[in-house]
């Protein structure tokens, strides 16, 4: 089946502009996450989803960031004033969880490279 | 609070040798631990996870791993390392919430 997908493969925008990054999930899953993989580290967590809300959004690193998930599918991670160091991989991942679940398993997608000019 | 560290930035092997990386974790409970590859402009993949039950986690591509308590250890092996085997591996614990936090990856190569 198809997995997680996400758009655009590749952004480059110039500093100050806004962008959005999107996800589409495997479908059936009520997790979805984002994390953000700067040049040599690992992913690090930005916001979950349960549903349609926002479960936990303690990794973002300001109020330039905001995600949303509308229906229960699809989310898309805002970005706006974006800076130069914004630039990094972008990650998404679902996962089948109904209620919280640390053994849940997550599916990445393939990512959104960010380059902020 | 949870945390893992992987002790090698970058591993060499040659192909057909033993592959040894390792990972030490940190947890206020009994974790969740994966470990997932990352080969180049391709998406993380699961390679296994430890739930608790056995402590030796067959995963896929011949990958094993062993939970020690003891030692605070998820070390992830292979008997013989091909060179398809070459990428990034990233060791991982979940937090109760669900959400994972990754160690800063160790770079495997494989010589020929």
């Amino acid at each position: 089946g198809a997995g997680v997908s996400q758009t655009p493969s590749n952004k480059v925008t110039e500093k100050g502009k806004y962008v959005e990054l999107r996800c589409d999930p495997i479908s059936g899953h009520t997790a979805l996450y984002w994390y953000r993989q700067s040049l040599g580290q690992g992913p690090e967590f930005l916001i979950y989803f349960q549903g349609t809300g926002a479960a936990d959004d303690s990794g973002l690193p300001n109020d330039r960031f905001f995600a949303v998930r509308p229906e229960g599918s699809v989310s898309t991670l805002k970005i706006q004033r974006t800076e130069r160091g914004d630039s990094a991989v972008y990650l998404c991942a679902s996962g089948r969880a109904q209620l919280v679940e640390s053994t849940d398993t997550q599916y990445f997608g393939p990512g959104t490279r960010l380059t902020v000019l | 609070a949870q945390s893992v560290t992987q002790l090698d930035s970058h591993v060499s092997v040659s192909e057909g040798t033993p592959v040894l990386l390792r990972c030490n974790y940190s947890s206020s409970y009994s974790p969740s631990l994966f470990w997932y590859v990352q080969h180049p402009n391709k998406g993380l993949q699961l390679l296994l996870k430890y739930t608790s039950a056995a402590t030796l986690v067959k995963g896929i591509n011949g990958f094993e791993a062993e939970f020690k308590k003891s030692e605070t250890s998820f070390h992830l092996t292979k008997p013989s390392a091909h060179m398809s085997d070459a990428a990034e591996y990233f060791c991982v614990v979940s937090d109760q919430g669900g959400k994972l936090i990754f160690g800063q990856g160790t770079e495997l190569s494989v010589k020929p």
